[in-house]
């Protein structure tokens, strides 16, 4: 089953801060986030696996809520290059798919 | 290491017609899956493999076969094209099923007219 993830599209002002939410109606096991610049494949952020971690790296980090069956992406500092459409795919327990939600597009300008 | 190599880049059919979009890796990864992305729908699941030898069905599976007889290789059959199947296609790998990340290829532009 495909996650919902929201906002659906966001403009920030560089330096600024977003939150990507990604959620999910099932009991998730992990949560992938990718981000995808036009006309190019996505391209790996960060899995996180059940049990409530936070991870990182340099500005970018996400969290898993294994309650509430969500995870969100947290962009500080924002750079023109985190420009993009950011996608959170999901897997559940005992199923080897991932599903993508059906993107988030952030547009940093100046 | 070249990575996930797809090929065609691009590719125009008429409706009726068949084809084999290619994919394979170098890096010995045992999954493999392939994904078409459309506007505003995100990236749905065509097909997967845990392995060589064993495939199995994602979400939109329907008008397309595959087969995993290597690592490397996981090609994807439309059978007899339809112009609902005007998409980019991405074939992804990972080395640990789910638990490691999965690296796309760049893609194969289908046209069906």
């Amino acid at each position: 089953q495909q996650p919902v993830q929201s906002p659906q599209a966001v403009i920030l002002r560089e330096g600024e801060d977003a939150v990507i939410n990604c959620s999910s109606s099932k009991a998730l096991y992990s949560v992938h986030w990718y981000r995808q610049k036009h006309g190019e494949a996505p391209v790996f952020l960060m899995i996180l696996l059940k049990g409530g971690e936070q991870k990182g790296h340099d500005k970018i980090s996400a969290s898993f809520n294994e309650k509430k069956q969500q995870s969100s992406l947290y962009l500080t500092a924002s750079q023109l290059s985190y420009s993009g459409t950011y996608f959170c795919g999901t897997e559940h327990f005992g199923n080897e798919k991932l599903t993508f939600g059906t993107g988030t597009r952030l547009t940093i300008i100046p | 290491n070249a990575g996930v190599t797809q090929t065609p880049k691009f590719q125009v059919l008429k409706t009726g017609q068949s084809m084999t979009l290619q994919c394979a890796q170098d890096m010995n990864h045992e999954y493999m899956s392939w994904y078409r992305q459309d506007p505003g729908m995100g990236l749905r699941l065509i097909h997967y493999s845990v392995g060589a030898g064993i495939t199995d069905q994602g979400e939109v599976p329907n008008g397309y076969n595959v087969s995993r007889s290597t690592t490397e290789d996981f090609p994807l059959r439309l059978l007899s094209a339809a112009p609902s199947q005007t998409s980019v296609y991405f074939c992804a790998s990972s080395l640990d099923r789910l638990n490691s990340p999965l690296h796309f290829g760049n893609g194969t532009r289908l046209t069906v007219t």
